[in-house]
């Protein structure tokens, strides 16, 4: 229940191209859907959020699409750029009997020049 | 605004030993969570504190312990060191003022190798 399913692992699309990351988690007591993107040697930083009473939201590239009956929800990264490679985390957060966020697996993109 | 800061950035510790990790999160902010991110297990959450209380804990043993201190600062203890154990660090905090306000931030992070 406390999972975050994250795919695919890792991801090559040719620069311009429209990556897309998947996550789908169980609990529906997660109100909070934040996705980050971590560079090597760095700690992850906030890339954009979502909450579930929204199905979309967009800031500049990235587009974050939710189905709240599917608790799925995506990152769509628009005209990409080789300096979008990165690692990317999507996440789950709760503030129901302290906070706690859950993130999945990742996802490593290239994009190629 | 200051970024969340960490202390030290590198440790080197053999196994059996102790280490202290301190973090130091942006003004303001009363939550800070900490996290351990290995290539296997990718970020797994550790704990969480707020206003010097320990409200939520992951699944990791005993050796693994934390607190708050009262301007927010954190520290993380990790006893009898295990090869395992190496991994890197994160700090994260964020104000929990209400809705909207729950983002995290997180620091550089302590990478921590155990010999």
């Amino acid at each position: 229940q406390q999972q975050v399913k994250q795919s695919p692992q890792s991801l090559i699309v040719q620069k311009g191209g429209i990556p897309i990351i998947n996550c789908a988690y169980e609990n529906t007591a997660f109100d909070y859907f934040p996705w980050y993107q971590q560079f090597p040697g760095k700690g992850p930083a906030l890339l954009i959020a979502i909450r579930p009473d929204v199905s979309e939201k967009k800031e500049g590239r990235f587009t974050i699409s939710f189905n709240k009956s599917a608790k799925q929800f995506s990152l769509h990264i628009m005209d990409s750029q080789p300096g979008d490679s990165a690692t990317y985390f999507c996440a789950a957060s709760s503030n129901t009997g302290g906070f706690k966020t859950i993130f999945g697996a990742g996802t490593r993109l290239f994009v190629k020049a | 605004k200051a970024g969340v800061t960490q202390t030290p950035r590198y440790l080197i510790k053999t196994r059996g030993q102790q280490v202290t990790l301190s973090c130091s999160p942006i003004s303001g902010h009363r939550s800070v969570s900490w996290y351990q991110q290995t290539p296997g297990q990718g970020l797994q959450f550790l704990f969480e504190y707020f206003s010097e209380t320990q409200r939520n804990k992951g699944n990791f043993p005993g050796r693994f312990s934390g607190r708050q201190f009262s301007n927010s600062r954190s520290e993380m203890n990790v006893s009898t060191l295990e090869l395992g154990d190496s991994a890197l660090y994160l700090c994260a905090s964020s104000q929990l003022a209400g809705w909207g306000t729950d983002t995290q931030y997180f620091g550089p992070g302590t990478r921590l190798t155990v010999l």
